[in-house]
């Protein structure tokens, strides 16, 4: 059971470029988030779904772009990378959004913006 | 900041001793939850609480909550060198379903 698959797990890139983060799960959760870690901040809730066709916005949106057009899976955009988006991305996926339990994190994804 | 915040941001004990980590939120909550995020990995799920519940324990983790005050503590009994991990609390909060914040997190060393 591979749970929640993040890829990939480096990337560098220079500030304007854009890239997709890829985010799959394979236990039919309805509840998909992306969060991003920095030193100092703890987990910050980026964008979340709960459902194929449903997004929306977290604690710190800008400059991201989500989709969900599948339950298995939900990729984070960034259009136009800058350096304060540097950061250690995670994906995580649930049942629900944490009334019904836990959330399962994958392994994250290291972004390097210069 | 929405975030929680967790005390001590750092704390190291002997191998054996038990550790207590405390987290204060600044909402009314539907839950709070502890997770587990050893270095360079992805967070792990610990213990759920549910707002209407005081205290719950799985294994040598019991959790208390204290919703007058908005708060709540992880207790690791008998330590373990394997436990050297960090700690965050996420809260689920009424007005924000679906939408879990997390604390900083506290940094737990274990000497052996």
């Amino acid at each position: 059971n591979a749970g929640v698959t993040q890829t990939p797990k480096f990337q560098v890139l220079k500030t304007g470029q854009s890239m997709t983060l890829q985010c799959a799960q394979d236990m039919n959760h309805e509840y998909m988030s992306w969060y991003r870690q920095d030193p100092g901040m703890g987990l910050r809730l980026i964008h979340y779904s709960v459902g194929a066709g449903i997004t929306d916005q977290g604690e710190v949106p800008n400059g991201y772009n989500v989709s969900r057009s599948t339950t298995e899976d939900f990729p984070l955009r960034l259009l136009s990378a800058a350096p304060s988006q540097t950061s250690v991305y995670f994906c995580a996926s649930g049942t629900s959004g944490g009334a019904g339990g836990e959330l399962f994190f994958g392994e994250g994804s290291r972004l390097t913006v210069l | 900041s929405q975030q929680g915040e967790e005390d001590p941001q750092a704390l190291s004990i002997q191998e054996g001793e038990n550790a207590t980590m405390n987290c204060s939120y600044k909402t009314s909550i539907n839950n709070l939850q502890w997770y587990r995020q050893n270095s360079g990995r992805g967070l792990v799920h610990l213990i759920l609480i549910r707002s209407n519940e005081r205290e719950k324990h799985s294994g040598r983790l019991r959790v208390t909550l204290d919703t007058s005050k908005k708060s709540s503590s992880l207790l690791i009994t008998a330590s373990r060198a394997a436990d050297t991990a960090s700690y965050f609390c996420a809260t689920e909060w009424i007005q924000g379903a679906q939408k879990l914040v997390f604390g900083q997190g506290t940094r737990l060393t274990i000497n052996p």
